[in-house]
C-alpha cells in the first residue's frame, strides 16, 4: 500500500510570494489533515477534511492560508502572501475509520 | 481541549543503556495515545499506540509504553538503546475525532557510542 505522498519536498521563497503544497493521501482514506511543524515544536493541526468537506479549520490563518480537497482525494495547501514566520515543515496525514493518522514526508518551506 | 507535555526536550544516553521518555496528557474525554518517531528530514512514523485493552503496548523494535490513567501519563521506555534509535520522539493524544492529534513538543533522543 502506497503511503501519503507530498510534493515538493523543499521550497524556498521570498516573503510576500505565494506557494502551494500538494498531498495525495492513502487510497481509501476519507480524512485528510494538514499540520504545520515549526522547528523545535510538535506538529500543529491547520485543517481537517472529511472527503471534500472541511471539518475543522479553526487553526488556519485564513487571511493568508487556504486549502482545498478536490473530489475528496488530493489536497492543496496555499500560502499567499508568505511571511517569515511561515517557515516550517508542512505535513499531510490521512486516516480511515481509525484514530491513527499516517503521515507523509512533509514539505520544508523556507521563507527568506 | 487536549494537551500534551513532554517533560524532557533532550535526552542523551549511552548505547545499551535504558531510557525513558516522559509524556503527560490532559483531556476531558476518553483518549487514544500515540508515540511517533521522526528521523532527520523525514515525516512522522508511528512507533506504538494505545487504543484500548492492555495498558502496556509494545513496538516491534523493543520500545514499550504504559497507559496510566490515574497519572495521565504514557511514558516511553526501552531497556537497551541502539545508535539507530537517535531521533526525535513525539507523544500525541487523539480524541473523538479520528486522526486529529494534539502533539507534545518533542524529545530529542541522542544515543552515544
Amino acid at each position: 500500500e502506497a503511503g501519503v505522498a507530498q510534493s515538493p519536498r523543499y521550497k524556498i521563497i521570498e516573503k510576500r510570494q505565494s506557494v502551494a503544497f500538494w498531498c495525495n493521501p492513502i487510497s481509501g482514506h476519507a480524512t485528510l489533515y494538514w499540520y504545520q511543524q515549526i522547528l523545535g515544536q510538535g506538529p500543529k493541526l491547520l485543517i481537517q477534511f472529511q472527503n471534500n468537506g472541511v471539518v475543522d479549520d479553526s487553526q488556519l490563518p485564513k487571511d493568508r492560508f487556504s486549502a482545498e480537497r478536490l473530489k475528496g482525494v488530493d489536497s492543496t495547501l496555499k500560502i499567499q502572501p508568505a511571511k517569515l514566520e511561515d517557515s516550517a515543515v508542512y505535513l499531510c496525514a490521512s486516516s480511515r475509520d481509525s484514530p491513527e493518522a499516517f503521515f507523509g514526508q512533509g514539505t520544508r518551506l523556507t521563507v527568506v | 481541549a487536549q494537551s500534551v507535555t513532554q517533560l524532557d526536550s533532550q535526552v542523551p544516553v549511552f548505547e545499551e543503556a535504558p531510557v525513558e521518555l516522559r509524556c503527560n496528557y490532559s483531556s476531558s474525554v476518553s483518549v487514544y495515545l500515540f508515540w511517533y518517531v521522526q528521523y532527520p528530514n523525514q515525516g512522522l512514523q508511528l512507533l506504538l499506540k494505545y487504543l484500548s485493552g492492555s495498558t502496556l503496548v509494545e513496538s516491534i523494535n523493543g520500545f514499550e509504553a504504559e497507559f496510566n490513567k490515574s497519572q495521565t501519563s504514557f511514558h516511553l521506555r526501552k531497556p537497551s538503546v541502539h545508535i539507530s534509535d537517535t531521533a526525535e520522539y513525539f507523544c500525541a493524544v487523539g480524541g473523538t475525532s479520528y486522526g486529529k492529534l494534539t502533539f507534545g513538543q518533542g524529545t530529542i533522543l541522542t544515543v552515544h557510542p
